[in-house]
């Protein structure tokens, strides 16, 4: 059946460095693709989306491109935050699914000074 | 612009107790959600509406029951609380146009403990 795998944490990073959090999926069509975001002791929200294929979605320095052919959907920043530290999670919208919206299961970032 | 409120923000249950966690939202969106969210496990689905009137399962149902009351509202209901149901609970919305491009909204969660 149709599901999300995401790259498990905690991830570590100091300042600056590079950010990648991997998200693959499985489905019978073509999902959209969202990454959403929770800062301590807050709800969810939107980081991003892409909603057909090769889109690329980005907001705050982080992108995330839609690769049909290996059912990618990868988070990317060239240079964290102290402020990024949050849980990220990545979440395919499976249209045929009757409206049933699920999430992978989140990645922890840290990011030190 | 309240978006999606849930009350209460906290609440300790003793084992065998029952409750009702209340959401609603002012968006006019037709899907709402719930959800709890525990250590190492992520956002698990409990139960969805994805119209006024419908109600469906989620990954995990067993303990809840929900209710659609209205277009705004959506309930969880625990009838015998357990101290595995101790966990964070979100409610989200979202508009459905048909096309499955619409993000969610999230209220701010419920932490409820089971003692």
């Amino acid at each position: 059946g149709d599901s999300v795998t995401q790259m498990e944490g905690p991830v570590t990073l100091s300042e600056e460095a590079f950010l990648t959090i991997n998200c693959t999926y499985t489905a019978t069509g073509y999902p959209s693709l969202f990454w959403y975001v929770q800062y301590p002791g807050e709800g969810l929200q939107l980081l991003l989306k892409a909603t057909k294929a090769d889109d690329k979605g980005s907001n705050k320095g982080f992108e995330a491109t839609y690769r049909k052919e290996t059912t990618s959907f990868h988070l990317e920043k060239g240079s964290v935050q102290v402020s990024d530290s949050a849980v990220y999670f990545c979440a395919p919208f499976f249209y045929n699914q009757g409206g049933k919206l699920i999430f992978g299961q989140g990645t922890e970032l840290s990011v030190k000074p | 612009n309240a978006g999606v409120t849930q009350t209460p923000k906290f609440q300790v249950l003793k084992t065998g107790q029952s409750m009702t966690l209340q959401c609603a939202q002012d968006m006019n969106h037709n899907s709402m959600y719930w959800y709890r969210q525990d250590p190492g496990m992520g956002l698990r689905l409990i139960y969805y509406s994805a119209s006024e009137g419908t109600t469906d399962k989620g990954e995990v149902p067993n303990g809840y029951n929900v209710s659609r009351l209205n277009k705004r509202e959506f309930s969880l209901r625990l009838e015998s609380a357990a101290p595995s149901q101790t966990s964070v609970y979100f409610c989200a919305s979202r508009l459905e146009r048909g096309t499955g491009t619409t993000e969610a909204f999230f209220g701010q969660g419920t932490r409820l403990t089971v003692v």
